[in-house]
């Protein structure tokens, strides 16, 4: 079974901050995704990766870079939060065509 | 511009009876639809798609519907049961879509199942 796995479920950072977000994925997959949900939008793309050390952004990449050193890990950067970054965020990957597999989210507020 | 919408924000169904969510959308190179799951605190869970080649695909109590022409899908879930109760997100992947399976996805609908 496929194991998306995050960080952390909550964390609270100041206004300002650097914050990493961290996903890893234990079934090589090729993709990797950075969503943020926000009530009445649904997910929408930051980032995505579809291998190592490539990365495209997705539709709201401001504010926001990537990471993808390792196939199996995808980093989510805030490079100065702000309040408006407070969010659920959610990690995916998959293997190529195939459905996106979710992380359980961290609750990210930005305080 | 949202390229994929559900306009019902909730939906109260009781248990037993059918429950039908639906999504619409406005790219035409949409080929490939996808519904998820989302418990709260927990990530999304795939639940069950459809190709653009077909008009239905049905998973034990899930079918979902799609009308190319309307640009419009549909799940229906027969017969509802209390643990059915969650978001559903409606999702499409472009078919020109060579980088990275990207998907659009919709605002989601909240599905309340009353026993």
């Amino acid at each position: 079974d496929v194991k998306v796995t995050q960080s952390s479920r909550y964390l609270v950072k100041r206004t300002g901050e650097k914050v990493f977000l961290e996903c890893v994925q234990d079934m090589d997959h090729e993709n990797m995704f950075w969503y943020r949900q926000d009530p009445g939008l649904g997910l929408r793309l930051i980032y995505f990766s579809y291998d190592v050390k490539m990365k495209e952004k997705g539709d709201i990449p401001e504010g926001y870079s990537v990471s993808r050193e390792k196939k199996e890990r995808f980093s989510l950067i805030l490079e100065s939060a702000s309040t408006n970054q407070t969010s659920m965020y959610l990690c995916a990957s998959s293997d190529r065509a195939q459905p996106q597999h979710f992380g359980d989210g961290t609750r990210l507020s930005i305080l | 511009d949202q390229q994929v919408k559900q306009n019902s924000p909730s939906l109260s169904v009781q248990e037993g009876r059918i429950s039908i969510l639906n999504c619409d959308y406005t790219n035409s190179m949409f080929d490939y639809f996808l519904w998820y799951k989302k418990y709260p605190a927990e990530g999304p869970t795939f639940l069950i798609s459809i190709s653009s080649i077909k008009d239905k695909n049905e998973d034990g109590r899930f079918t979902v519907f799609l009308n190319k022409s309307a640009k419009h899908l549909s799940l229906h879930i027969v017969p509802s049961q209390p643990g059915d109760s969650a978001v559903y997100f409606c999702a499409a992947r472009a078919l020109n879509n060579n980088a990275g399976n990207m998907l659009t996805f919709g605002g989601g609908t909240r599905l309340m199942v009353k026993p």
